[in-house]
């Protein structure tokens, strides 16, 4: 079964440029999660869709945001760039979220904001 | 609040186990303990979770403490493959769909 994948894997964009990021899921997981993570701030929640619909959400300024299709695939989008927003944005599938589901991980994008 | 407190680093040598403490002294009943760690250069996998009684599979065995304030993640044989910083995570609540509260996590050194 082939695992999360996450395009592109490497990003370069200047500051105030949007970006979007992909997540495809694993074949037949519901819920997509988002992460981002730095040296100083570590690996902290974005937010989870399931159903295509947003149902959790972390504590990230309004230009983060994401969605998510009906083939469970997941986009998410972070506009005016700022140079803070250089990361690993990682994401991570399970079959519906609950507490108890494993996550899987795709490798990440990184995102270099110049 | 990652709400789980971890050792900042442990050393340990190939093929001798490891444990590897964490303290969540504030969970509540329905809290699980999770353990994902992440290798360098990838993301986060999976390795073990429990609830109250003590957990056994092919990568590790987790115990917890009969008050449930505490749990040790052991290693049973440390490769150089498992270097890697572990994340002990608890999470149990509605609130916590598709959520993992990552703390700073406990980086693991393997020395040959």
């Amino acid at each position: 079964k082939a695992g999360v994948t996450q395009t592109p894997r490497y990003l370069i964009k200047t500051r105030g440029q949007q970006v979007t990021l992909s997540c495809s899921p694993i074949s037949g997981h519901r819920s997509v999660s988002w992460y981002q993570q730095t040296p100083g701030q570590g690996l902290q929640f974005l937010f989870e869709y399931f159903s295509e619909t947003q149902r959790n959400k972390g504590n990230f300024p309004g230009r983060f945001s994401g969605r998510q299709f009906s083939n469970s695939r997941s986009e998410m989008n972070v506009s005016t760039l700022e140079l803070g927003d250089s990361a690993l944005y990682l994401c991570a599938s399970s079959l519906t979220g609950d507490v108890v589901d494993t996550q899987y991980f795709g490798p990440g994008t990184r995102l270099t904001v110049l | 609040d990652a709400k789980t407190t971890q050792p900042n680093s442990m050393e340990s040598n190939e093929e001798e186990p490891v444990h590897l403490p964490c303290n969540h002294s504030t969970i509540s009943g329905t809290d699980y303990i999770h353990w994902y760690r992440q290798l360098p250069s990838q993301g986060p996998e999976y390795v073990i979770h429990g609830l109250t009684s003590n957990v056994n599979n092919r990568m590790a065995s987790l115990a917890i403490a009969e008050d449930r304030k505490s749990s040790t993640l052991i290693l049973h044989r440390a490769t150089l493959r498992d270097a890697a910083v572990y994340y002990c995570i608890r999470n149990g609540t509605t609130d916590s769909w598709g959520k993992l509260q990552f703390g700073a996590g406990t980086q693991v050194v393997v020395t040959p």
